[in-house]
């Protein structure tokens, strides 16, 4: 049985940087073909696809984003982490880590999703 | 990379048909058969519908369906159910630079 739970900050300021945590069981980012993603929806907004990091350590950003993001894995622990720097208003939304599986699901499609979490930026 | 175009909203009578567009450009939609299609309900994460353009995961009602005509994608979901209404996101694989694009989302209502 695949889970994914988001956790970090629910709120931090302006010009802050954010770090969450995707804790994960039932698979090993090890295994061949296996990915880690983020996804984040603002209140009453679309999805956002943001990052992805692969068994490999291969790694996908967001193009807009690029420059402010940054994953990584820790395969011994099981977790995904995500920082995202210099924070803003309009990143308040709910970040979402999923589950991705190349040999199953082509390209970078999510079939198993966290609970998500809600990050407001305000100060 | 702009966000793929779809509806605002789209509603139908249970047990019609009803179809979502998402409209991409030549470098997304219409340069790869891996646009995938979510759900996703009020306050939950979404739920993989759709992927490489036309499959289902296992589980997935076969009332629902994907195609693609050039930069268009679409969903088709048949004998519409109550439980159907939702929010639903395609998105696309866009390059290996861009790599994934989401769409603006429609809003589906069952009448």
């Amino acid at each position: 049985q695949i889970t994914l739970k988001e956790s970090g900050p629910t709120l931090v300021k302006p010009t802050q940087t954010l770090t969450l945590t995707c804790t994960f069981s039932g698979f090993s980012l090890s295994t061949s073909g296996v990915g880690v993603g983020w996804i984040r929806q603002p209140p009453g907004k679309a999805l956002e696809w943001l990052a992805l990091i692969y068994w490999d350590d291969d790694k996908r950003y967001s193009p807009s984003l690029k420059s402010r993001l940054t994953i990584t894995k820790d395969t011994s622990k099981n977790q995904v982490v995500l920082t995202m720097t210099n924070m803003d208003p309009v990143d308040t939304a709910t970040y979402y880590c999923a589950h991705s599986n190349t040999f199953a699901y082509g390209s970078g499609d999510f079939d198993y999703w966290g609970q998500g979490t809600l990050v407001t930026v305000s100060s | 990379q702009s966000a793929l175009t779809q509806p605002a909203s789209v509603s139908g009578s249970p047990g019609q048909s009803i179809t979502i567009s998402c409209t991409g450009t030549s470098s997304d939609v219409g340069s790869y058969n891996l646009v995938s299609w979510y759900q996703q309900h009020p306050g939950k994460a979404p739920k993989l519908m759709i992927y490489e353009g036309s499959k289902r995961p296992s589980g997935v009602s076969n009332r629902f369906s994907g195609s693609k005509s050039g930069n268009t994608a679409s969903l088709t979901i048949s004998g519409l159910q109550a439980e159907d209404e939702a929010d639903y996101y395609c998105c696309s694989y866009a390059g290996s630079s861009t790599f994934k694009v989401f769409g603006t989302g429609t809003k589906v209502t069952v009448l």
